[in-house]
């Protein structure tokens, strides 16, 4: 079983430039998840999706964030524009069923702003 | 800039011994906890779970126990190997739709 992919796997950018980070979940999981994460930090979830719709996107700077999931599968995060401090590793993850405990994660996306 | 982060906590283990990873975690209403598993340039993989009644809990190589009363989870991983050398988190959730979070990361470092 394939399990969570993402792209890019790196990505360096000027600030005030866009990004986007783009996730495709482990087939058949409706929930999907994008967490933050900092050098030598765990994890910090963004976004949760349930199917299509975002249940809990309370942690999502939402001046410079976004994100979809369209057709409740795939699913982009987007930073518009990008600051110095959003350079991190991006963790996309997914569950069956919304349980939080049963998630598996994808390998992230390292953004680096210069 | 912040450095706090960057000064991850190491234990430094010799192959074949015995590893025993600590985390203290916040929430008393959490009722579900997980160890996870982080190499380099890899998302967090799941190692082993517990519930909060349970206090001990085997899998293969690993045991994580869990004491309520004073918060405290920890891992024991038996004959550590060089595989197991990774950055490792605690997590505690308090159900099915509450967010998982997270502790700070363990650095375990095996020695040859």
């Amino acid at each position: 079983e394939a399990g969570v992919v993402q792209s890019p796997r790196y990505k360096i950018i000027e600030k005030k430039q866009p990004v986007a980070f783009w996730c495709n979940p482990i087939s058949g999981h409706n929930t999907l998840y994008w967490y933050l994460q900092n050098l030598g930090q765990g994890p910090e979830l963004l976004i949760r999706y349930e199917n299509e719709e975002a249940v809990d996107d309370s942690q999502l700077p939402k001046d410079r964030f976004s994100a979809e999931r369209l057709k409740g599968v795939d699913s982009t995060l987007k930073i518009q524009p990008a600051e110095l401090g959003d350079s991190a590793v991006y963790l996309c993850a997914s569950s069956k069923g919304g349980a939080a405990y049963e998630q598996y994660f994808g390998p992230g996306t390292r953004l680096t702003v210069t | 800039g912040e450095s706090v982060g960057l000064h991850l906590p190491t234990l430094s283990v010799q192959e074949g011994d015995n590893s025993i990873i600590n985390c203290a975690y916040s929430n008393s209403a959490s009722d579900y906890f997980i160890w996870y598993k982080q190499e380099s340039g890899k998302g967090p993989q799941f190692i082993i779970d517990i519930r909060s009644n349970m206090d001990k809990r085997q899998g293969q190589r690993v045991t994580v126990l869990l004491n309520k009363t004073v918060k405290h989870l920890s891992l024991q991983i038996a004959a550590t190997q060089p595989g197991d050398s990774a950055v490792y988190f605690c997590a505690e959730t308090g159900g099915a739709n509450s967010k998982l979070t997270f502790g700070k990361g363990i650095t375990l470092s095996v020695r040859p």
